[in-house]
């Protein structure tokens, strides 16, 4: 059984910085993208970045791109996500998805259950 | 880049069909087919329902489907059930290579 599981959130002043972990487990992690995307409070999913499966390329949200970084671990089945420079509209619940595919913007077909990020003072 | 436009919600009675549609450009559900559907219930990890524009994931009900013409995707779902009432949300690979959501569609079900 797939399973994601994504710690590091918690509140922050803006232009900080903190780093988001997911775990995963249950199918080959070195063979599937990884991806982030977040839901700001009563908004909608917001895509935020997406690692290839042998991590040589990266993509970012054009929100994010320059303040974020998307890294992973093969060794260790974990994905990060690296957010400096944090403001307020950076609050949200990040998920951590699968990619059904080794590239990077294939469909999200796992989700973790999210960790929340709050960007205030 | 602006979000894929969804309706703000949509409802239906058990057993009905309802059909949620999805518009983008050129730029993304026009040259790609790479939309995905996503059920989401609040509280819980989304849950994808559809991919490539028409795909069920194994273990998805046959009640779901997928459709794409031109800039438009839709997604239908038939026979609704209580258990349908969540968010639903579109995406879809673009030309700047990024993956862009819709706003979401609320389901209802009288």
């Amino acid at each position: 059984e797939v399973h994601l599981l994504e710690s590091g959130g918690r509140l922050v002043q803006p232009g900080g910085s903190l780093r988001l972990s997911c775990v995963a487990s249950g199918f080959t992690f070195s063979n599937f993208a990884m991806s982030w995307v977040r839901q700001a409070p009563s908004k909608g999913l917001d895509w935020v970045a997406a690692v290839s499966a042998s991590a040589v390329t990266r993509y970012y949200s054009d929100s994010v791109r320059g303040r974020f970084t998307i890294s992973r671990d093969n060794s260790k089945n974990t994905v990060f996500l690296e957010m400096n420079s944090l403001r307020a509209e950076d609050t949200a619940l990040y998920y951590c998805a699968k990619v059904r595919s080794s590239s990077p913007f294939g469909s999200g077909d796992f989700w973790g259950q999210g960790t929340l990020v709050t960007v205030a003072s | 880049q602006s979000a894929l436009t969804q309706p703000a919600s949509v409802s239906g009675s058990p057993g009905q069909s309802i059909t949620i549609s999805c518009t983008g450009t050129s730029s993304d559900i026009g040259s790609y087919n790479y939309v995905s559907w996503y059920q989401h219930h609040p509280g819980k990890a989304p849950q994808l329902v559809i991919y490539d524009v028409s795909q069920r994931p194994s273990g998805v009900s046959n009640r779901f489907s997928a459709s794409k013409s031109g800039n438009t995707a839709s997604l239908t779902i038939s026979g609704l059930q209580a258990e349908d009432e969540a968010d639903y949300y579109c995406s879809s690979y673009t030309i700047t290579s990024s993956i862009l959501f819709g706003g979401g569609t609320k389901l209802t079900v009288l």
